[in-house]
């Protein structure tokens, strides 16, 4: 059973600052990492993937995969009201299963 | 450009009622996917199509079955609705199958009570 550990939170953290989110996986097999937002009552909606070891960056959102240890985070910075909500972290484990594995989610919130 | 597309946004059953949930994809997409998310458990892939004319079980397919009509819509139907059936249920589509890059692109969610 190929698994996704988050942890659900709530994270809180001061308008400005920086919040870390960090997921685990089982399957070292997995190849690509993908970091979702969903807003209470919504979709999820894309936020990036990473498939590299290393830092991806795009804006203010920041992901980190590091595939010997088996986890990806995620970390925006300059935190706003506006980001608050939960992140979802799901991994691919390529070859002829390219079906994704969710974890449950970490509720952030964002304190003006 | 609609994206992927869901009806109906809310729905009541009866135990032992059916049902049929339609998701429409515009971004020529090859797969599509159903998932449930209920709370505390995350999203749970149910069912999903590589491609027009193949469908394949996910993690949770009992009590449904589904639908590749043509390459832009896949529906879930629900043959005797049971109260552990209430949930929120998303469809999904991504470009290609078999791409581990690909990424899933979600529909607004049904939001199912069975009582």
């Amino acid at each position: 059973q190929k698994e996704v550990e988050q942890n659900s939170g709530p994270l809180s953290v001061p308008e400005g600052a920086i919040a870390s989110l960090n997921c685990t996986y089982s399957d070292r097999g997995s190849q690509s990492f993908f970091w979702y937002r969903q807003y209470s009552g919504k979709s999820p909606e894309l936020i990036m993937f990473i498939y590299s070891n290393g830092d991806k960056e795009d804006g203010r959102f920041t992901a980190q995969l590091n595939k010997a240890s088996q986890y990806v985070s995620l970390l925006i910075r300059d935190s706003q009201p506006s980001d608050s909500a939960t992140y979802l972290c799901a991994v691919n484990s390529g070859g002829s299963n390219y079906k994704l594995t969710f974890g449950k989610g970490t509720l952030l919130t964002v304190n003006p | 450009n609609a994206g992927v597309t869901q009806t109906p946004k809310f729905q009541v059953l009866k135990t032992g009622q059916s049902m049929t949930l339609q998701c429409a994809q515009d971004m020529n997409h090859n797969s599509m996917y159903w998932y449930r998310q209920d709370p505390g458990m995350g999203l749970r892939l149910i069912y999903y199509s590589a491609s027009e004319g193949t469908t394949d079980k996910g993690e949770v397919p009992n009590g449904y079955n589904v639908s590749r009509l043509n390459k832009r819509e896949f529906s879930l139907r629900l043959e005797s609705a049971a109260p552990s059936q209430t949930s929120v249920y998303f469809c999904a589509s991504s470009v290609t199958s078999g791409g581990a890059r690909d990424t899933q692109y979600f529909g607004p969610g049904t939001r199912l009570t069975v009582l």
